[in-house]
């Protein structure tokens, strides 16, 4: 079974510029998350999805940040503009969302944003 | 203000001997606790998991403890082996499961020395 797949791996942009990343989901996972984690810090839920509708957003810094899940299925995140305090890894999860509360979050390996 | 702390941002355990990572929280209403491994340029990984219901949960070499008047839990590694070094998260969800808004510690990074 594939994982939850992430690109890019890594981006370097400098302040003020604009960046996107893309997530694809665990085929069949109705859940995705989206996380920042800052350097020596545990991960922080930014925004989670069901489906294509959002069910959490109140950590993600609207005013830069944006995120979509069209088709209920793959996702993307922009920062726009990015700041210096935005340099972070992304991580992207998904979960199946059956009946059961213990559905286990599938992590993917992240997206190292460096902002200049 | 840390709602999950991992007060211990290393250890170092020699092989097959128990490896011992603690973590507390702060906020009473959490009620599902999980930790997560995670390698080098790799996502976490989900380990083992406990519902405030249990003061124990048991997998293999991993056994997590739950001290809910201390607001406190602990993961068990025995014996430790080499391939345990990474660092280990540990986080809290209030009211979701595994599926809500995930509450994540700092991390320790644990080092199994052969």
């Amino acid at each position: 079974e594939a994982g939850v797949a992430q690109s890019p791996r890594y981006k370097i942009i400098e302040k003020r510029q604009s960046v996107a990343f893309w997530c694809n989901p665990i085929s069949g996972h109705a859940t995705l998350y989206w996380y920042q984690q800052i350097l020596g810090q545990g991960p922080k839920l930014l925004i989670q999805f069901q489906n294509n509708g959002v069910v959490d957003d109140s950590q993600l810094p609207k005013d830069r940040f944006s995120a979509e899940r069209l088709k209920g299925v793959d996702s993307t995140l922009k920062i726009q503009p990015a700041k210096l305090e935005d340099s972070a890894v992304y991580l992207c999860a998904s979960s199946y969302s059956g009946t059961g509360s213990d559905d286990e979050q599938f992590f993917g390996p992240g997206t190292r944003l460096t902002v200049l | 203000d840390q709602q999950v702390k991992q007060n211990s941002p290393s250890l170092s355990v020699q092989e097959g001997r128990i490896s011992i990572l603690n973590c507390d929280y702060t906020n009473s209403m959490f009620d599902y606790f999980l930790w997560y491994k995670k390698y080098p340029a790799e996502g976490p990984t989900f380990l083992i998991s406990i519902s405030s219901i249990k003061d124990k949960n048991e997998d293999g070499r991993f056994t997590v403890f739950l001290n809910k008047s201390a607001k406190h839990l602990s993961l068990h590694i025995v014996p430790s082996q080499p391939g345990d070094s990474a660092v280990y998260f540990c986080a809290a969800s209030e009211g979701g499961g595994s599926q809500g808004n995930l509450i994540f510690g700092k991390g320790t990074k644990l080092s199994v020395k052969p």
